[in-house]
C-alpha cells in the first residue's frame, strides 16, 4: 500500500467557489503529478514537480494551479470551478530511478469532483 | 503520433477461468511498459514494468509479455479471482527528454463474475 494521501475524497461545490485539493506522501519522494481522469478515458497529466519550488504544466490544459513548498505536499488549486471540471483528480510520486526516466509511480485514491 | 491502444474495452469472465489483455502501442523511443490495476474508486496500483529486453515477467497470477518489434504487450491473468475485477491500464513511458514522458491506455474494465 503506498503512503499518499489526498483529501477530500469526494468534494460537491458551486460553481465560482475556490477549491484546494490536498496531497501528500510521506515516501519522500521528489516527483509528484497531478492526473485527471474522466470515466473510461486514459489519464491526463496537468501538473508535475521535480522538487520543492519547482513545478511543470503538464499536456492538459488545466486551470488549476499548483504549489510545492514541501517535498511531500503538492496541492492543486482553482481558483473558480466551473462544471467543465467535474472529473476525477488523482495525484502520484515517484522516486529516482537507475533506469528509465520515470520511476514506479505510486498512486492515491483519487478526488472525485463534481461543480455544479 | 505516440498512441497506446488496449483491447477489449471490456471484458467479464467466470470466477476461475483465464483471460487475457491485449495493449498496443507507438510510441518511441520505447523506455517502458507497465501494467497497473486500477479497482473502481481508487487509484493505480503497479502490477509489472518491462524494459526493451525483456519479453515475459510474472506477479502472482498475472503474467506480462512484451514483443518489442511487434510493439505489443499483453496482460494473461490466471484463474480469475473476483477481487480481479478492475480496469487494467497500460502505460508506456518514452526516454526522449529528461523527465521523460507516460503514454496512458484507457484500460480494459475487466468483471470477473462468481
Amino acid at each position: 500500500e503506498a503512503d499518499i494521501y489526498q483529501t477530500p475524497r469526494y468534494l460537491v461545490i458551486g460553481t465560482g467557489k475556490k477549491i484546494t485539493l490536498e496531497c501528500s506522501q510521506t515516501m519522500g519522494h521528489d516527483k509528484m503529478y497531478w492526473y485527471q481522469q474522466d470515466p473510461g478515458m486514459e489519464l491526463h497529466l496537468i501538473h508535475y514537480s521535480y522538487g520543492v519550488n519547482s513545478t511543470e504544466k503538464g499536456d492538459l490544459s488545466s486551470e488549476s494551479t499548483v504549489s510545492r513548498i514541501r517535498t511531500e505536499h503538492f496541492p492543486l488549486t482553482l481558483e473558480s470551478a466551473r462544471p467543465s471540471h467535474t472529473s476525477q483528480y488523482l495525484c502520484a510520486s515517484s522516486d529516482r530511478e537507475t533506469s528509465g526516466p520515470w520511476g514506479t509511480q505510486y498512486f492515491g485514491p483519487g478526488t472525485r469532483l463534481l461543480v455544479l | 503520433k505516440n498512441q497506446v491502444e488496449q483491447s477489449p474495452q471490456s471484458l467479464i469472465i467466470l470466477e476461475g477461468k483465464n483471460c487475457t489483455l491485449q495493449c498496443n502501442y507507438t510510441v518511441s523511443p520505447f523506455s517502458n511498459l507497465r501494467w497497473y490495476k486500477q479497482d473502481t474508486g481508487r487509484g493505480p496500483v503497479s502490477l509489472t514494468i518491462m524494459t526493451f529486453s525483456e519479453n515475459t515477467k510474472s506477479n502472482g497470477r498475472y503474467t506480462a509479455t512484451l514483443d518489442a518489434d511487434t510493439k505489443q504487450s499483453s496482460l494473461h491473468i490466471t484463474a480469475s479471482q473476483l477481487s480481479d475485477s478492475a480496469s487494467y491500464i497500460c502505460v508506456v513511458s518514452d526516454r526522449g527528454s529528461t523527465l521523460g514522458r507516460l503514454y496512458f491506455g484507457r484500460g480494459t474494465q475487466l468483471t470477473v463474475w462468481p
